[in-house]
């Protein structure tokens, strides 16, 4: 089956810790996106990438990286720079950024601080 | 600015009772407006979309929207509510404005239904 998988499912953050989260699809989309989810808040974009070795930076970057390297990946890094990290993350693919293209979502990570 | 509002954070609703779900824009351009639901500690699932084929839009599990763009509104309705629609329902839209690229959320909107 298709689909877009996230790894881990909860993951532990020490103070002044990068961690990364994994997100892996194969759907052979191009496009690629990480939300954050605060409750009551919505969905909030951090990066998105249109195509490999392409990335930009969304509404709330600061603290964050990622890499595409590959079509398939599109892992992020939270670094000790992100002061209130806890939330669950969201990753997505769509065969195309824009238009009337669908976003997938994937299963989510939890991210919690120690 | 573009945005995409949703009407009432939490909405309870009887077992057989209708469901609306209420959701306005706000865009500079004609909208790609969408529907995801989400249930607990998971990702998001499409319910519906709309790409200006048709002003109703049905989807999945028995939902269905419609596009109004005097009244700048995609409502989410399903005639007769089922214990399994409980969830989180989230509306969202490509509005335009330079960032095609871009998906805006609703804030969310909690769906109880009550036996």
């Amino acid at each position: 089956d298709g689909g877009i998988t996230q790894s881990p499912k909860y993951l532990f953050r020490k103070e002044g810790q990068n961690v990364t989260l994994s997100c892996e699809q194969n759907l052979n989309h191009d496009a690629m996106y990480w939300y954050r989810q605060d409750p009551g808040q919505g969905l909030r974009l951090i990066y998105y990438s249109q195509i490999v070795n392409d990335f930009q930076k969304g509404d709330i970057a600061e603290g964050y990286s990622v890499s595409r390297e590959k079509k398939e990946s599109f892992p992020l890094t939270v670094t000790s720079a992100q002061k209130n990290p806890t939330a669950f993350y969201l990753c997505a693919s769509s065969a195309a950024a824009g238009g009337q293209e669908t976003q997938y979502f994937g299963p989510g990570t939890r991210l919690l601080v120690l | 600015a573009q945005s995409v509002t949703q009407l009432g954070s939490h909405v309870s609703v009887s077992e057989g009772a209708l469901v609306l779900l209420r959701c306005n824009y706000s865009s500079s351009v004609p909208p790609y407006l969408f529907w995801y639901v989400q249930y607990p500690n998971q990702g998001l699932q499409l319910l519906l979309k709309y790409t200006s084929a048709a002003t109703l839009v049905k989807g999945i599990n028995g939902f269905e929207a419609e596009f109004k763009k005097s009244e700048t509104s995609f409502h989410l309705t399903k005639p007769s509510a089922h214990m399994s629609d409980a969830a989180e329902y989230f509306c969202a839209g490509r509005l335009g404005g330079g960032s095609n690229y871009k998906l805006t959320f609703g804030k969310g909107t909690l769906l109880t239904v009550n036996p």
